[in-house]
C-alpha cells in the first residue's frame, strides 16, 4: 500500500508567523503534487514537483522534492489570513491514473 | 478561460430518488475523473474515464454509474441515494496521466433529505 502520511493535520497559527507542512512516504512517487482547497471548493493545483531536490518557488510558498522522491515539504513564509485552506499532497506513479493522497493539512492563519 | 465546470454547485435530493450530476471540460484533456470527498477528507476516487474506456474502483459502490458521451461531458448518476452518499462531488480532468497534475472542478455538494 502506498501511503502518504501529511503532518501536522491541523494548524493555527498568527498572521506573519512561518509554517512548514510535510509529507512522507516509504515509497517512490513520479511526482507530488500540492493543492490548496478552501471551503466549498474543489482543490486548485498549486505545484508539482518530478525531479528529487527540486525546490518551486510560488511567491510566499516553497515547495521541496526530497532527493530520494519519497517526500515533500510546503513551507509558508509570513503566513497571511488568505492562506487559509486545506493542504493536500498528491504523490503520482507513471503508468497510473490513481493520486495517492495525504490526509491534508487544514491551516487557519489568524488575523 | 479553459478550465472544468460542474453542475449543479448545490443539489438536494430525496432519499433513494436517482441523481445526475454533470461535468464539462474545455481543456481537451483525455482523462476524466469522479471523486467523492466528505468533511475536509482527501477526495477519493471513484472513477475515471481514459476517453471512452471506463475504469472503476474496487470499491466504488454500484449505486454510483458514469457515463461519458464525449471529450466534454461526464456524468455522476446514483441511483439510489442514501444518507451515506451526502459529500461533495468533485470533477477533475488530466491530459494523460496524473504525473503533471490534476485539474478540479469547483465540485456539486449532494444533500440527501
Amino acid at each position: 500500500t502506498q501511503l502518504l502520511e501529511q503532518s501536522p493535520q491541523f494548524l493555527s497559527i498568527q498572521e506573519g508567523e512561518n509554517l512548514t507542512v510535510y509529507c512522507n512516504s516509504s515509497s517512490v512517487f513520479s511526482s507530488l503534487q500540492w493543492y490548496r482547497q478552501e471551503p466549498g471548493e474543489g482543490p486548485v493545483l498549486l505545484v508539482t514537483v518530478v525531479t528529487g531536490g527540486e525546490v518551486k518557488k510560488l511567491k510566499r510558498l516553497t515547495f521541496q522534492f526530497g532527493d530520494a522522491r519519497k517526500d515533500s515539504s510546503l513551507h509558508i513564509t509570513a503566513a497571511q489570513p488568505g492562506d487559509t485552506g486545506l493542504y493536500l499532497c498528491a504523490g503520482a506513479r507513471d503508468s497510473n491514473y490513481q493520486l495517492i493522497w495525504g490526509a491534508g493539512t487544514k491551516l487557519i492563519i489568524k488575523p | 478561460d479553459a478550465m472544468v465546470i460542474q453542475n449543479p454547485r448545490y443539489q438536494v435530493t430525496q432519499f433513494g430518488k436517482p441523481v445526475t450530476l454533470s461535468c464539462s471540460q474545455t481543456l481537451n484533456h483525455n482523462v476524466m475523473y469522479w471523486y467523492q470527498q466528505k468533511s475536509s477528507q482527501a477526495p477519493k476516487l471513484l472513477f475515471h474515464y481514459y476517453d471512452k474506456d471506463f475504469n472503476n474502483e474496487a470499491d466504488t459502490p454500484d449505486n454510483f454509474q458514469s457515463r461519458r458521451p464525449n471529450t466534454s461531458f461526464c456524468f455522476l448518476d446514483i441511483r439510489s441515494p442514501g444518507l451515506g452518499d451526502a459529500a461533495m462531488y468533485l470533477c477533475a480532468t488530466s491530459r494523460d496521466y496524473t504525473i503533471l497534475g490534476a485539474f478540479f472542478g469547483q465540485g456539486t455538494r449532494l444533500t440527501v433529505v
